[in-house]
């Protein structure tokens, strides 16, 4: 398996624009986190899905940002409008829920965000 | 879910054991220890959890105190390869996913 695949790796905007993150999480794993990482603030999760559907998006900072998982090999962070003060490293991971299992997360490698 | 204390950073010497301790003094009885590791410029990656008995794994050891108030991640032999910020989490696990809440870790440094 290739394990939690990002996309874009890297990303530039300017203030004002629309940001899309997309991630693929692990084939068969039924939980998928968004974390967004800054100095500031360390790690935080922003929102999880549980079989496509969100379950805590208490984490997310505000209405400019919208995560959706429309099937379960895809999902989307948006950020729109974009501010700097959304520059971070956004990271997806995925996890198989079940009664016998400790719920390991694997992480993807991340999409570093800066907004100019 | 319960809060931890690690020390900020630590040094090892390459080929040394690494013990990183974790306080966790308000762990309820239902709550597991959960350690993860971050290398610069990546995801962060499991090690290794545990609930009252001691674990090993590939990775690294966990020993839990008997009262469960701190742990330690002992890594047997550490190589550079091994610097990295590790984060000691506790949280409860029924079973189905729930949040990990991350600290701000103890930051391994292993030197030559």
């Amino acid at each position: 398996d290739a394990g939690v695949i990002q996309s874009p790796r890297h990303e530039v905007t300017e203030m004002g624009q629309e940001v899309t993150l997309r991630c693929k999480p692990i084939s068969g794993h039924d939980y998928l986190f968004w974390y967004r990482q800054t100095m500031m603030r360390g790690l935080e999760l922003l929102i999880y899905f549980n079989n496509n559907v969100p379950i805590d998006d208490s984490g997310m900072p505000e209405d400019r940002f919208s995560a959706k998982m429309p099937n379960a090999s895809f999902s989307t962070l948006k950020i729109q409008p974009s501010e700097p003060r959304d520059s971070a490293v956004y990271f997806c991971a995925s996890s198989l829920g079940g009664r016998a299992r400790h719920n390991e997360q694997f992480f993807g490698p991340g999409t570093r965000l800066t907004v100019l | 879910d319960a809060k931890t204390t690690q020390p900020t950073s630590m040094d090892c010497a390459e080929g040394r054991a690494a013990n990183l301790p974790c306080n966790h003094s308000t762990i309820s009885g239902n709550e597991y220890v959960y350690w993860y590791r971050q290398i610069h410029s990546q995801g962060p990656q499991y090690i290794i959890h545990g609930l009252k008995n001691n674990e090993t794994n590939e990775m690294a050891s966990l020993i839990i105190t008997e009262d469960r108030k701190s742990s330690t991640l002992i890594l047997p032999h550490a190589t550079l390869r091994d610097t990295a910020v590790y984060y000691c989490i506790v949280r409860a696990s029924t079973g189905t996913a729930s949040k990990l809440t991350f600290g701000t870790g103890t930051r391994l440094q292993v030197t030559l």
